[in-house]
């Protein structure tokens, strides 16, 4: 079965850092790969969506990168702002359904 | 406007009741999720369909049940044997080549 883990499950960083969050899966053979943005409750935001053949993607201030050979995922977050607060999950599509990690919980200060 | 509506957004069951929760896209999206999230624990698949009239169980069907009449409707029904059924529900759609997951914003279910 497929297994998702994100690193770390908390981070807190002053306004205005560079940063990046882990995502690793067991199973390789995967379809896509979506990061999403959940704030507290409420339902997931999708931010990128790299499909299995690209290697990246980018929405902004947002870098996703994709190694299918090594289960892993980053997503980069540049000049990070209070409004970038938020719970970030990533979800691995093999088939017919999503894998989701537990996500990683960020606090930007101002 | 495009997208996932989830109703109600809090309900209150009383021990011993059924309850029903509403999810409805206009993405013209042929598969659909029911997820529930726990503190901690991340999303776990409850049921999916990947077409009108037929669905699957996921890893925590029990207790659960739903239907797919039409294709925009996915009703997730919580019966009285879910012994611990207080948490956040997500509900979500895909094209059928499982590309971007959609999602509704979610009910919050608490048993009084």
């Amino acid at each position: 079965k497929q297994e998702v883990t994100q690193i770390p499950a908390a981070l807190s960083v002053p306004e205005g850092e560079n940063l990046v969050l882990n995502c690793s899966f067991t199973d390789s053979a995967i379809y896509n790969l979506q990061w999403f943005r959940q704030d507290p409750g409420k339902g997931l935001t999708s931010l990128l969506l790299i499909q299995s053949s690209q290697r990246e993607q980018t929405s902004g201030r947002l870098n996703a990168s994709l190694d299918k050979s090594s289960g892993r995922s980053t997503l980069y977050i540049a000049a990070s702002q209070p409004g970038d607060s938020a719970t970030y999950l990533c979800a691995v599509t093999p088939r017919n359904q999503f894998y989701f990690g537990t996500g990683t919980s960020l606090t930007v200060i101002p | 406007d495009g997208g996932i509506t989830q109703s109600p957004k809090y309900l209150f069951r009383k021990e011993g009741q059924n309850v029903t929760l509403s999810c409805e896209q206009n993405l013209n999206h042929d598969a659909m999720y029911w997820y529930r999230q726990d503190p901690g624990q991340g999303l776990r698949l409850i049921y999916y369909s990947q077409i009108v009239n037929d669905f699957q169980k996921g890893d925590i069907a029990e207790g659960y049940s739903v239907s797919r009449e039409k294709k925009e409707s996915f009703p997730l029904t919580v019966t009285s044997a879910q012994k611990n059924p207080t948490a956040f529900y997500l509900c979500a759609s895909s094209s059928t080549d499982n590309t971007e997951a959609f999602f509704g914003q979610g009910t919050r279910l608490t048993v009084v």
